[in-house]
């Protein structure tokens, strides 16, 4: 299995751009999370869908995040428009419910800079 | 809401040296992981303990659920330069529940010299 994959895996653009990042999941897997990370705060939660459908999206910062799972196999985090605090990576992961499992596989990561 | 203290920060230590680590929190948790992250690179599972005082080894890594269920650590034997990286304690509250109570610690940054 080829893993988690994400794209962009660098980004750099200029406040007020929208950005698009995806995410392609691994085949099987029944949820799909968006974290983000940043030196101060950590990994943060942003939003997570299972079975396409948003679950919860309390972490998104605010209504310029937007997250889309149109299919099992893809997903999308827009950002719109974007500001500089935005910086940051962006990792999307994957996982299987079962009993005794639920562990997150990660991408490899998108770096977002926004100047 | 729910937080996870992890230490220490960041740890300097000579090849050979063994590392200790842990995280500790002041809510209950089913399940602990310890992830690691590599420069560019996203986190992965080293090691998933999801029974009180359960202890685990993954080569030279052992990972312990503490009996209280508010704490874990990590201890890694005889240490690389390739065991460089960011060591992530994570915790979740909702055994075979909600997937989004996974609640990760800050990190613990670990650096060895040959």
């Amino acid at each position: 299995d080829a893993g988690v994959i994400q794209s962009p895996r660098h980004e750099v653009t200029e406040m007020g751009q929208e950005v698009t990042l995806r995410c392609k999941p691994i085949s099987g897997h029944d949820y799909l999370f968006w974290y983000r990370q940043t030196m101060m705060r950590g990994l943060e939660l942003l939003i997570y869908f299972n079975n396409n459908v948003p679950i919860d999206d309390s972490g998104m910062p605010e209504d310029r995040f937007s997250a889309k799972m149109p299919n099992a196999s893809f997903s999308t985090l827009k950002i719109q428009p974007s500001e500089p605090r935005d910086s940051a990576v962006y990792f999307c992961a994957s996982s299987l419910r079962q009993a005794g499992a639920n562990v997150l596989t990660f991408g490899a990561g998108s770096r977002l800079t926004v100047l | 809401g729910q937080q996870l203290n992890q230490s220490p920060q960041s740890m300097f230590i000579q090849e050979g040296e063994d590392v200790s680590m842990n995280c500790t929190s002041s809510s209950i948790f089913n399940t602990w992981l310890w992830y690691k992250q590599d420069p560019g690179e996203g986190p992965v599972l080293l090691i998933a303990l999801y029974k009180a005082g359960e202890l685990t080894s993954n080569g030279r890594l052992t990972a312990q659920f503490g009996i209280t269920r508010k704490d874990s650590f990590l201890n890694i034997s005889a240490s690389i330069p390739s065991d460089v990286g960011i060591y992530f304690c994570a915790g979740r509250t909702n055994y075979g529940g909600s997937q989004g109570n996974l609640i990760f610690g800050k990190g613990t940054k670990l650096s060895v010299k040959p």
